[in-house]
């Protein structure tokens, strides 16, 4: 399998404009996560889905961001209208059923907005 | 209150030295523990989990204590190529996993 899979790995966009970020777990992880790191605030986690449900979007800063996992292979986050304050690195990480699984994670979209 | 609280450092020391993280989490009803480990600008990757009765990888040993609710990690003989952030994570009810902010170790020669 080729792990985690996010794209884009940058994004520079401007202030107000719809940003999309997406992901491919791997394949048969029932759990899917988005997070988001800064230096100020570390990895925070935004919403994580159970078998393309979603569980806790407690998370999400506010009502510009949502995300999606319309099946088993594909989630996307999305920022509408952007804000310089969104600019962060933004992780994607799936698991197995299961307390102890591993979490794996995609190598991350690094957003700046200016 | 943060759910995961570390010590964010960051931790300087020689090569050889022992060095230990701590972490404090606040829901009681947590499952399961972790130590995940982060190099700069990739992303998160496991280092450990964290049982119950103390677990040891090589140089790496972990430890829980539920009553204090409190995991830690200690690295003896630290190389150069410890140096990363070492992030505590917690997997609450319904699989959320949640991350502490990290703690730095540098290792200088």
């Amino acid at each position: 399998d080729a792990g985690v899979i996010q794209s884009p790995r940058h994004e520079v966009t401007e202030m107000g404009q719809e940003v999309t970020l997406r992901c491919k777990p791997i394949s048969g992880h029932d759990y899917l996560f988005w997070y988001r790191q800064t230096m100020m605030r570390g990895l925070e986690l935004l919403i994580y889905f159970n078998n393309n449900v979603p569980i806790d979007d407690s998370g999400m800063p506010e009502d510009r961001f949502s995300a999606k996992m319309p099946n088993a292979s594909f989630s996307t986050l999305k920022i509408q209208p952007s804000e310089p304050r969104d600019s962060a690195v933004y992780f994607c990480a799936s698991r197995a059923q299961g307390p102890n699984t591993e979490a794996f994670f995609g190598q991350g979209t690094r957003l700046t907005v200016v | 209150r943060k759910e995961v609280e570390q010590d964010p450092g960051p931790f300087n020391v020689p090569e050889g030295a022992t060095v230990a993280f701590n972490c404090t989490y606040s829901n009681s009803a947590s499952q399961s523990f972790f130590w995940y480990r982060q190099d700069c600008r990739k992303e998160p990757k496991l280092l450990m989990s964290v049982y119950s009765s103390g677990n040891e990888d090589g140089r790496f040993t972990a430890q829980l204590n539920r009553a204090s609710q409190y995991i830690s990690l200690l690295i003896r003989d630290s190389k150069l190529s410890d140096s990363a952030t070492y992030l505590c994570v917690v997997n609450n009810q319904g699989g959320k996993l949640i991350f502490g902010q990290g703690t730095e170790l540098s290792v200088k020669p």
